[in-house]
């Protein structure tokens, strides 16, 4: 069975840096073709995918948000951990990790964590 | 990056009734080497996160009832309910996994009418 959980703060000040963590069970992220991305909705507005890593430790991110991203894994305790520098009352976002095998769609998520910009 | 459009933003559909929601992608999604349509549709029902109801366009995920199905192919795809419950009321979002950024249409709301 597969679960994907974020954890990290709920409140961050404008301009300080954003770090989520997403711990997953019932899939290892060394199998080949395995991935964890980051996907966020702000309240009320659709979804916006953010960033990926694969297996291989291959990683993609949104073109637009790319200077402000880094995505990392640590296999050993299932993790996947996504910093977002310089955040602002825009940003104000469900952030949720999700499950994707290379190809497919994001099949599994995460119940998502809120996270407020603001001073 | 691939802009994915749908249509119509909202729709209340009678119980019983068929919901049908639309879905243009800015170029084909379609993978020539297997034929497949990298299209993704997702309900998102209040305070929940989505859920993975169809892929290549129009294989049920597991679980997912048969009143839904997806058809289409290239650039042109639409999800239909085809007897609306009323737990079916929820945000759809189409998504193109065909290549990175991923991304998703802007939702089409289904209530109740």
């Amino acid at each position: 069975q597969i679960t994907l959980k974020e954890s990290g703060p709920t409140l961050v000040k404008p301009t300080q840096t954003l770090t989520l963590t997403c711990t997953f069970s019932g899939f290892s992220l060394s199998t080949s073709g395995v991935g964890v991305g980051w996907i966020r909705q702000p309240p009320g507005k659709a979804l916006e995918w953010l960033a990926l890593i694969y297996w291989d430790d291959d990683k993609n991110y949104s073109p637009s948000l790319k200077s402000r991203l880094t995505i990392t894994k640590d296999t050993s305790k299932n993790q996947v951990v996504l910093t977002m520098t310089n955040m602002d009352p825009v940003d104000t976002a469900t952030y949720y990790c999700a499950h994707r095998r290379a190809g497919q769609p994001l099949d599994y998520w995460g119940q998502g964590t809120l996270v407020t910009v603001s001073s | 990056d691939i802009v994915m459009t749908q249509s119509p933003d909202s729709l209340a559909v009678s119980l019983g009734e068929r919901a049908t929601i639309n879905c243009k992608s800015s170029q084909s999604v379609l993978y020539s080497s297997n034929n497949k349509n990298y299209l993704a549709w997702y309900q998102q029902k209040p305070g929940q996160p989505p859920k993975l109801l169809i892929y290549w366009a129009s294989t049920r995920e597991s679980g997912v009832p048969d009143r839904f199905s997806g058809s289409g192919s290239g650039t042109d795809f639409t999800l239909t309910i085809s007897s609306l419950q009323a737990e079916d009321v929820a945000v759809y979002y189409c998504q193109q996994c065909y290549t990175t950024p991923l991304t998703f249409g802007g939702g089409t709301k289904v209530e109740i009418k």
